[in-house]
């Protein structure tokens, strides 16, 4: 199946400071990447999402301010949490969606980002 | 939207088919996925099943869907340590929205 990447995997940072994380397809080319967020124990939330080139489409209740996300090719999208605070500690996991064939209707996900907030 | 439930727990013993449930709102998904994910990691797909399907099987995988009472099942055959893990049903594909359900999680015990 088709690889997707993310970077870090673990991140810890100071609360008031901004955080990126990428989102990678290796093999494929996504027009559609989704970002969602896992709380413990808990199931995947979908925060945004975003097709290459235009604004991203944020769910209800999820600041865009804060989450900032930007898709500017077909193989990269990054999430950057601005102003992090301990409550945006979470598990992030992003998805990409590829144009044609099985992987249009499949989404591929990353492997998560750990993101500790002190 | 839609709502997708599961059982929060599951124990089974190594060698045992283990069943996972899954019920949903939303009759309009074209797909519905069973997803893995192993501890600290991101999500695997396992399976899916287009809503126009009744069974699918692959491998020690076997999906059942009831469209009439919107309900989704995952039965492993011969379960092994591996498979422990959690388990997400999910309804969506295409240009619809995919929503996860809460999640079960598997524990085999050897």
């Amino acid at each position: 199946g088709a690889v997707v990447s993310q970077h870090p995997s673990r991140v810890i940072c100071k609360s008031g400071t901004s955080v990126k994380i990428e989102c990678r397809s290796l093999d494929f080319q996504a027009t559609t990447m989704f970002w969602y967020r896992q709380f413990p124990k808990q199931s995947l939330m979908l925060m945004a999402t975003s097709n290459e080139g235009s604004k991203a489409t944020y769910e209800q209740g999820v600041e865009k301010d804060k989450f900032l996300i930007n898709h500017a090719s077909l193989t990269l999208s990054t999430l950057t949490v601005t102003s992090a605070h301990p409550e945006d500690s979470s598990f992030y996991i992003c998805s990409a969606r590829g144009m044609t064939g099985l992987s249009y209707n499949e989404q591929f996900f990353g492997p998560g980002t750990r993101l500790t907030v002190l | 939207g839609e709502d997708v439930e599961q059982s929060l727990f599951l124990s089974v013993r190594e060698g045992d088919s283990s069943v996972i449930n899954c019920t949903y709102t939303d009759s309009s998904s074209t797909y519905l996925y069973w997803y893995k994910q192993e501890p600290g990691a991101g999500l695997q797909l396992l399976t899916y099943i287009f809503s126009n399907m009744d069974m699918k099987q692959d491998q020690r995988l076997t999906v059942l869907l009831n469209k009439k009472d919107k309900h989704l099942s995952l039965r492993i055959a011969d379960t092994q340590t591996g498979d422990s893990a959690i388990y997400f049903c999910a309804g969506g594909g295409g240009y619809q929205k995919v929503t996860f359900g809460t999640g079960t999680k598997l524990q085999v015990i050897p």
